[in-house]
C-alpha cells in the first residue's frame, strides 16, 4: 500500500467542467506539494501547503492536516490543463513520498 | 523555464556502466534533490543536499552517489548500471531547507540501459 493514495487515478472531463483530485496520507507531514506533468514529461510544481488553502487562476489547493486529506480543484478545466497531477508529502525528516498521480484527459 | 538545467537530455548506455548526471540550481537556490521516475515505481525521492551537504537520503541504491559542489551544482553518479535503472532522473532545487520551500524541476535526464 503506498503511504500516499491518490484518487482518481484515471479522470476525463469536457471542457468547462469543475475537477477534483483527492490525495490522502497516513503519517503526519511538514508539506504537501501538488505536482505537474506533461506529456512531455516536464514537472511543475502548482502548490506547496501546509495547511488551510491556496489559490492560483483556476486552480485551488486545501488541506486538512487533521483528516490528512488534500485537493486539489480546477475549475473550468480546458484541454491544455490535460496532464498528470501529482501529490507528494514532505516529512519532517525531509525524506519525500509521492502518489502514483492523477491522468487527467480534458475534451473540447 | 524553471532555471534548472540538467545534462544530459538522454543518455544510453550499457548494464555494469557508470554514468555521471549534472544539475544546476536556479540561482542563489541552496538546495538540490535528485528523484527517480520509472513506470513501475512511479516517482522516488533519492537524496538531497543544502548547501553542499547532504541533508536527506530517500530511496537511493548502494550503487548511486551524489555530491553538490561549492558552486551548488550537483552531480548524480549511477554506477553498475542494470536494466532496472533506466528511467528519468529530474532535479529540482528550492531557496530554503526544503521546509515549506517550492521545488522548481529541471527537464530530466533520460537514462536508457541496455
Amino acid at each position: 500500500k503506498n503511504e500516499v493514495e491518490q484518487s482518481p487515478q484515471n479522470l476525463t472531463a469536457q471542457e468547462g467542467e469543475f475537477i477534483t483530485i483527492n490525495c490522502s496520507y497516513s503519517v503526519g507531514i511538514s508539506a504537501l506539494h501538488w505536482l505537474q506533468q506533461h506529456p512531455g514529461g516536464g514537472i511543475v510544481s502548482l502548490f506547496m501547503l501546509s495547511s488551510g488553502k491556496k489559490k492560483h487562476g483556476r486552480l485551488i489547493a486545501t488541506i486538512n492536516i487533521q483528516e490528512k486529506h488534500s485537493s486539489l480543484h480546477i475549475t473550468a478545466s480546458h484541454p491544455r490543463d490535460s496532464a498528470v497531477y501529482i501529490c507528494a508529502v514532505l516529512y519532517n525528516n525531509n525524506d519525500m513520498r509521492f502518489g502514483a498521480g492523477t491522468r487527467l484527459t480534458v475534451k473540447p | 523555464d524553471s532555471g534548472v538545467t540538467q545534462t544530459p537530455k538522454h543518455l544510453i548506455t550499457a548494464t555494469g556502466q557508470r554514468v555521471t548526471l549534472r544539475c544546476s540550481p536556479r540561482s542563489g537556490d541552496l538546495s538540490v534533490y535528485w528523484y527517480q521516475q520509472s513506470l513501475d515505481q512511479g516517482l522516488q525521492f533519492l537524496i538531497q543536499y543544502y548547501n553542499g551537504e547532504e541533508r536527506a537520503k530517500g530511496n537511493i541504491l548502494e550503487r548511486f552517489s551524489a555530491q553538490q559542489f561549492p558552486d551548488l551544482h550537483s552531480e548524480l553518479n549511477l554506477s553498475s548500471l542494470e536494466l532496472g535503472d533506466s528511467a528519468l532522473y529530474f532535479c529540482a532545487s528550492s531557496g530554503g531547507l526544503a521546509r515549506n520551500g517550492e521545488l522548481f524541476f529541471g527537464e530530466g535526464s533520460r537514462l536508457t540501459v541496455l
